[in-house]
Parts: C-alpha cells; sequence; structure tokens
C-alpha cells in the first residue's frame, strides 16, 4: 500500500486566500484525522471521520475551517479566509479502527502539508 | 481528563551510548500507548504499541518501552543509538484520538 497520501506537500499562500488540503487515507481504513502541528502547541487533534461522517470537530479552531470526506478515499481540509496564525504542518492520518487485525486504534500518518500564509 | 507527560524535552546523547524517553500517563481505564517518531520534515512513524499482555513491548529499530501500571509510566529505551535515531519522539494516549506528550528531541552526537 501507498500509505497516507497528502497533497500538496507545501503551500504558500497569501491572507485572505482560501486553502485546501487533501489527503487519501489507506484503503480500507474506517477512521480519518486532521492534525496541526505548530511549535507553540505541539500536535493538535482538529477533526476525525468514522466511515466518512464527522464524528468530533471540537478541536477545529473556528469557523474559517471546514473539514469534509465525500467518499472513503478522500478527504479534504479547507481554510477560508487564511490568515498567518494558520501556518503550520497539516497531517492527516487513518486507522483501521477496532478488531481489524492489523493494529488496535493504530493510526498512521501521511507525509504532512506545509502550509505558509504570508 | 486522561493525558501523557513527556518527561524531557531534549535529550542530548553520543552514538552508541543508550538513551531513555520518560513518559507518564494518567488514566483512570483501560490504556493504551503509543511511541511514535518524527524525522525531521517527515510524518510521524509508529515506534511500538502498548495494548495489553506483557509490559515489556518491543518496536521497530531496537527501541522498547515498559509499560508500568504502579508508576503509570511507559518509558522507551534504546541500548545504542545511531546518529540516525536524532529525530523527535511522541509518547500517546489514544482512545480512538491520539493525544500527543510535548515531544522529547533527540540529538545523537559522534
Amino acid at each position: 500500500d501507498a500509505g497516507v497520501i497528502q497533497s500538496p506537500r507545501h503551500e504558500v499562500t497569501e491572507m485572505g486566500q482560501e486553502v485546501t488540503l487533501r489527503c487519501k487515507p489507506i484503503s480500507g481504513h474506517d477512521y480519518l484525522f486532521w492534525y496541526r502541528q505548530t511549535m507553540m502547541r505541539g500536535l493538535e487533534l482538529l477533526i476525525y471521520f468514522n466511515n466518512n461522517v464527522p464524528i468530533d470537530d471540537s478541536g477545529m479552531p473556528e469557523d474559517r475551517f471546514s473539514a469534509k470526506m465525500p467518499n472513503a478515499s478522500f478527504s479534504t481540509l479547507k481554510i477560508q479566509p487564511s490568515e498567518p496564525r494558520d501556518s503550520a504542518v497539516y497531517f492527516c492520518a487513518s486507522s483501521p479502527g477496532l478488531g481489524s487485525g492489523t493494529g488496535f486504534y493504530e493510526q498512521y500518518f501521511g507525509p504532512g502539508t506545509r502550509l505558509t500564509v504570508t | 481528563a486522561q493525558s501523557v507527560t513527556q518527561l524531557d524535552s531534549q535529550v542530548p546523547v553520543f552514538e552508541e551510548a543508550p538513551v531513555e524517553l520518560r513518559c507518564n500517563y494518567s488514566s483512570s481505564v483501560s490504556v493504551y500507548l503509543f511511541w511514535y517518531v518524527q524525522y525531521p520534515n517527515q510524518g510521524l512513524q509508529l515506534l511500538l504499541k502498548y495494548l495489553s499482555g506483557s509490559t515489556l513491548v518491543k518496536g521497530i529499530n531496537g527501541f522498547e518501552a515498559e509499560f508500568n501500571k504502579s508508576q503509570t509510566s511507559f518509558h522507551l529505551r534504546k541500548p545504542s543509538v545511531h546518529i540516525s535515531d536524532t529525530a523527535e519522539y511522541f509518547c500517546a494516549f489514544n482512545d480512538y484520538k491520539l493525544s500527543f506528550g510535548a515531544g522529547t528531541t533527540v540529538t545523537v552526537r559522534a
């Protein structure tokens, strides 16, 4: 398997612009997670999905952030409008969840998208 | 609330020396604990996990960790480190969503 795929790997944009980050989870994984990593706050869970349904979005910073999972193989994280304080590395992870036989609560991370908002 | 605390933010170590990274957890229920490694400019990679059973868990790249319920700890060890072990290490607690410790930066020097 190719692992979790994220695009783009790097994104530089100007304040006020819309940014869309993309993620393709590992095939067969029922859970998908979006994380943000910054020096100040470390790793933070933003939102996670189970079978394409958002389960917990309590980590989403504010209404400027939105996430969707239209099907089992694709998810997006959108920031509109973007601000300099959104600059961070955004990770997507997927997990087979319970009873998969390959791991219990184990998550597999993508390489991340480094976002810079100027 | 369930959480993990990594007791060391930076650990410098010489090549071929042993290293121990300390992690304490707080939970009133059954725990699932993990160690992840993040190499520079890369994503997180699972080193090892404790779900149940043997308290000594062996992972990839020669790492191992010991689950100690009485001390609520899950320390990571490696008997002899290499330059390539330079990375950031995260202890994590999982009840479907990972709660990460703040991370420990390991710098291996020749």
